[in-house]
């Protein structure tokens, strides 16, 4: 059974550092691996989708990679900025042949914090 | 645009009804997603369906139910058998296996 772990829980930075996000995952199975933002009470925004044959993926000040051999994700913030504080989430994609979608497993998040 | 709608946002139930939470796409995806979100415990999948008329359970089935009669549409129904339906709900949906999920914006239920 997957599981998908993200360290650090809770991350506090000055505004304009550059932060990293680490997501790991036990199954290197995956189809793909998402990465979302979640704001207090909102739904998810989805980030960055890297696909298994991507190394990875880059979105304004995001860059997210992908290593499938390691079982990690890395969600890399540039610059980072007040707006920036929210949760974010990763969740690896697993396949079944008869469906139409796959079937995510998520992380338990990264509380980010960036202080002006 | 297209997307996902929730309804309602906040959603308040008394011991022993069963409540309706809705999720209508517009986005003209086949694949639809419930899942729970419960403070430290991340997303658990409670049912999902590929096509009109086909759903299938999640991790945690018990007590929901949902019905997928078109495909704009994954109701999910909150019985008097789930014992702590106290939580964030959310819907999502997929055009399929390359692409990323879409999330609609959340209901939030609470038991009174």
């Amino acid at each position: 059974k997957q599981e998908v772990t993200q360290i650090p829980a809770a991350l506090s930075v000055p505004e304009g550092e550059n932060l990293v996000l680490n997501c790991s995952f036990t199954d290197s199975a995956i189809y793909n691996l998402q990465w979302f933002r979640q704001d207090p009470g909102k739904g998810l925004t989805s980030l960055l989708l890297i696909q298994s044959s991507q190394r990875e993926q880059t979105s304004g000040r995001l860059n997210a990679s992908l290593d499938k051999s390691s079982g990690r994700s890395t969600l890399y913030i540039a610059a980072s900025q007040p707006g920036d504080s929210a949760t974010y989430l990763c969740a690896a994609a697993r396949t079944n042949p008869n469906n139409a979608g796959n079937m995510l497993t998520f992380g338990g998040g990264t509380r980010l914090m960036v202080k002006p | 645009d297209g997307g996902i709608t929730q309804s309602p946002k906040y959603l308040f139930r008394k011991e022993g009804q069963n409540v309706t939470l809705s999720c209508e796409q517009n986005l003209n995806h086949d694949a639809m997603y419930w899942y729970r979100q419960d403070p430290g415990q991340g997303l658990r999948l409670i049912y999902y369906s590929q096509i009109v008329n086909d759903f299938q359970k999640g991790d945690i089935a018990e007590g929901y139910s949902v019905s997928r009669e078109k495909k704009e549409s994954f109701p999910l129904t909150v019985t008097s058998a789930q014992k702590n339906p106290t939580a964030f709900y959310l819907c999502a949906s997929t055009a399929g296996k390359i692409y990323g999920y879409t999330f609609g914006s959340g209901t939030r239920l609470t038991v009174v």
